[in-house]
This record gives structure tokens, sequence and C-alpha cells, in this order.
């Protein structure tokens, strides 16, 4: 159980287009999650915070014109990255709390999806 | 600033032997304090979490160690395995388990066999 996907898995695209990510809890509801970037050989870095039905929260630094999150769903939340440039190209991780006993209940990670830009 | 510094940056073990890694944390008010695996190309799995009301939490071959007064806590993987050859990142929280974590910079484990 508590199975999150991400799709793609892996993205090439050229420098100036829009490319969109999206996160799904399939066994479960989330009305919170979460995106991290993670670049070669670093730590994860927390993006923003997702909200079901309100505008996400994102993190000192982030650019939220370049980083769009809609999270429209109790299962799905997307994040676009807007004119993507190829120092927007890392590994991008998304994750979810669930719903349900949510104050004993960890995030849980789907496995990520690698962007590159050319 | 960085309120999690994770320690060493990589490891290398021979199989069978211990692993530990260690994280220190700056801020009182984190008290969910759990640890990862992650392998390459894909995303973080918990592997076991502790609270500041125990010391001790032990799981299978892994056992976090936790010291409140020194605002340390530590991973112990015993009997290391070639499988377990991954990146271990400590994390902190506040409040509910499923709360914003903060990542410490992460630990490249080698398990030689």
């Amino acid at each position: 159980g508590a199975v999150v996907s991400q799709h793609p898995s892996w993205v090439i695209c050229k420098s100036g287009t829009s490319v969109k990510i999206e996160c799904r809890s399939l066994d479960f509801q989330a009305t919170t999650m979460f995106w991290y970037r993670q670049f070669p050989k670093q730590s994860l870095m927390l993006m923003a915070t997702s909200n079901e039905g309100s505008k996400a929260t994102y993190e000192q630094g982030v650019e939220k014109d370049k980083f769009l999150i809609n999270h429209a769903s109790l299962t799905l939340s997307t994040l676009t990255v807007t004119s993507a440039h190829p120092e927007d190209s890392s590994f991008y991780i998304c994750s979810a709390r669930p719903l349900q006993g949510a104050s004993n209940q960890p995030q849980h990670f789907g496995d990520g999806t690698r962007l590159s830009i050319l | 600033q960085q309120q999690v510094k994770q320690s060493p940056q990589s490891l290398i073990v021979q199989k069978g032997g211990i692993s530990i890694i260690n994280c220190a944390y700056e801020n009182t008010a984190f008290d969910y304090f759990p640890w990862y695996q992650q392998f390459p190309g894909k995303g973080p799995a918990l592997l076991i979490a502790i609270r500041p009301d125990v010391s001790e939490k032990k799981e299978g071959r892994f056992t976090i160690s936790f010291n409140k007064s020194a605002k340390q806590f530590s991973l112990h993987i015993m009997d290391s395995q070639p499988g377990d050859s991954a990146t271990y990142f400590c994390a902190a929280s506040i409040g509910a388990a499923g709360n914003k974590l903060t990542f410490g910079g992460g630990t490249r484990v080698l398990v030689k066999p």
C-alpha cells in the first residue's frame, strides 16, 4: 500500500519549452503533497508544499512563476517547469501525506522524474 | 542555514560489519526524526523513525539512537550486506509524521563483499 507514482520517469526537452510532471497517490488520498529537487550527489531540497484546492506554499528562493504547482484532486498534484533551461535539469521527487490517520502517517515518496534540458 | 548536519559523507564497510551514520540538528522544535534509504534513480524510502520520548528504536538490522540533550541521532546498520549499498538521509520535522521534512546532506554507503 501507500504507492506514489510519478510520470514521466524521465524527460528530455529543448530549452524554452514547458514540462509537466504528475504525482499521483494510487491507493490513498492526500490533501498535502510535497515537491523536492535533487541535484546529483546532493540532498533533497523542498521546493513547495502543495495543498488540495488551494495555492501552493513555496520555499524561499523558489520561483513560483517558473515552477507552477496545481493540486486539483486528493490524488493528483502537478509540477510544471515553465520555459525550462539547462540549469533546471535535475531529479524532481514528489511525496504525499495520507489524509487518513494523518498525525501518524509519514510522507510516501515517488520514484522521481529525471528532467534533462538540452 | 543547514539545520540538520549529517556525517560522514561516505562510508565503506565490509560485509557483516556495522555502518554508523550520525546527524545533528539545531532546531529544538523538531520532534520527528526519520531515516531514508535511496537507491540511484529512485525516490527515498522510509527505513525507521524515532520521536524524542525514546532513546533507541530497533527494527531488524536497523537501529536509531537518539540523544536529546546533545541534539544528535544516529543510524546503525548491523550485519551490513552488499544490498545495503545506497545513500542514506536523516531528516527532521515538527509535529505530525507527514509534516515538512528537513533533510541532512546524505551518506553514501558502500558495503564490500
